[in-house]
């Protein structure tokens, strides 16, 4: 079955800075890549995914890019901001079920 | 739409007793999904449905058992609780295959 690792598990960056998180994986067969924010106490929201046949997507301060070569994809946050304190979780799916990683706990310093 | 709700949000078992944790989502999604969260990890799959009538094991179904008799209710069931089901349950659904997945607000369940 598909196999996602997710780095670094913590971060810490001062308001305004940027945050990368990476995520690798194992199913070639895999094709969409959604990325969740889940606050503190809160269910898991989706921010931003992308699929296979599309490199890069942009979300206002949030983008994220897939090499299908490496097996890898990355969640950018520019200029972040104390709301974006959360527990970002990346994920992976070729058919009905999604692989989540173990999430990587943000935090953002004022 | 009120979209995924969940009930009870809270629950304390006696190990052996036997519960069954209620989703229902009003989105008219064919996808359905059950999570659970132990601390510090990620989401693992219990248990999936495709449509009303058609349920599959996800990577951590032993201990749970499902129905989907109808598109909107998908419950999931706990027979025998034991200490290592002590986490948070959450339900999902999508409307395609690949599909953003809605959450619930996830039931938290402690089975001492």
């Amino acid at each position: 079955g598909e196999n996602v690792e997710q780095h670094p598990s913590t971060l810490s960056v001062q308001e305004g800075d940027s945050a990368v998180i990476k995520c690798t994986y194992s199913d070639s067969a895999s094709n969409y890549f959604p990325w969740y924010k889940q606050e503190l106490g809160k269910r898991p929201q989706l921010i931003i995914d992308i699929r296979s046949n599309v490199g890069e997507k942009k979300d206002q301060r949030i983008a994220v890019t897939l090499n299908k070569t490496a097996k890898h994809f990355s969640l950018h946050i520019t200029e972040t901001q104390p709301e974006d304190s959360a527990v970002y979780f990346c994920a992976a799916s070729g058919s009905y079920q999604l692989t989540f990683g173990k999430g990587t706990k943000l935090s953002v310093i004022p | 739409n009120a979209g995924v709700t969940q009930t009870p949000k809270f629950r304390i078992l006696k190990i052996g007793q036997s519960m069954t944790l209620q989703c229902t989502q009003d989105m008219n999604h064919n996808y359905m999904y059950w999570y659970r969260q132990d601390p510090g990890m990620g989401l693992k799959l219990i248990y999936y449905s495709v449509g009303a009538g058609i349920t599959d094991k996800g990577e951590v179904p032993n201990g749970y058992n499902v129905s989907r008799s109808t598109t909107e209710d998908f419950p999931l069931r706990l027979e025998l609780a034991a200490p290592s089901q002590t986490s948070v349950y959450f339900c999902a659904s999508s409307y395609g295959q690949v599909d953003e997945q809605y959450f619930g607000p996830g039931t938290r369940l402690t089975v001492t």
